[in-house]
């Protein structure tokens, strides 16, 4: 079995500050790992994502996540955030090479503040 | 390259009625998976498809049901709909079928249930 935890369900950074959502899993089986983001009315975009190899994982728009396994975390950070930043946040774990149902955390929500 | 596209954008249903729900991947990809997303249970699986054939499912009644067609379009039926279908429907694809592909997601479908 597997599960995702994503602590905090509200985050408010203000513009410029550090990013940091935290997101914990679960897995029997070493995890590929995801993160997703969703703007109001639409679907969700990815990301990044680990799967193997190096642990610290570059994503788009500036976000990044390191994979440890020790700690089993994958949080997501971002150095200085941005008012468009703000939107939901999923961390996401599939079990393995063949499973390809995704298994989501609560979510995050992250607001902005001028 | 056109994304997911998914139909209708809205539906609004009462109880007992059917509906179906569309979803064109993106050109080339041959697995389509979907999801329902509601602010209580968040993101839940629903089944996946790849090749016309339903992979994986999801822990959802009977009443939920979808297929795929030869050209990787797929549907999602919900028959006999209750209060707690209402719920924003997303639809992702994804090219092959091995590897941890990332998901390409659609904006969804937004269903009311009245």
């Amino acid at each position: 079995a597997q599960s995702v935890t994503q602590l905090g369900s509200h985050v408010s950074v203000s513009e410029g500050a550090l990013v940091l959502l935290r997101c914990n899993y679960s897995s029997s089986v070493p995890p590929y790992l995801f993160w997703y983001v969703q703007y109001p009315n639409q679907g969700l975009q990815l990301l990044l994502k680990y799967t193997t190899g190096a642990t610290l994982v570059k994503g788009i728009n500036g976000f990044e996540a390191e994979f440890k396994k020790s700690e089993t975390s994958f949080h997501l950070t971002k150095p200085s955030a941005h008012m468009s930043d703000a939107a939901e946040y999923f961390c996401a774990v599939r079990r393995g090479l063949n499973d390809y149902k995704l298994s989501f955390g609560a979510g995050t929500t992250v607001t902005v503040r001028a | 390259k056109a994304g997911v596209t998914q139909t209708p954008r809205y539906l609004i249903k009462t109880r007992g009625q059917q509906v179906t729900l569309s979803c064109s991947p993106i050109s080339g990809h041959r697995s389509v998976s979907w999801y329902q997303q509601t602010p209580g249970q968040g993101l839940q699986f629903l089944f996946e498809y790849f090749s016309e054939t339903q992979r994986n499912k999801g822990n959802f009644p009977g009443r939920f049901s979808g297929r795929q067609f030869s050209n990787s379009r797929s549907e999602m039926n919900v028959s006999t709909l209750e209060l707690g279908d209402s719920a924003l429907y997303l639809c992702a694809s994804s090219l092959e079928g091995t590897g941890p592909e990332k998901l390409f997601f659609g904006s969804g479908t937004q269903l009311s249930v009245l």
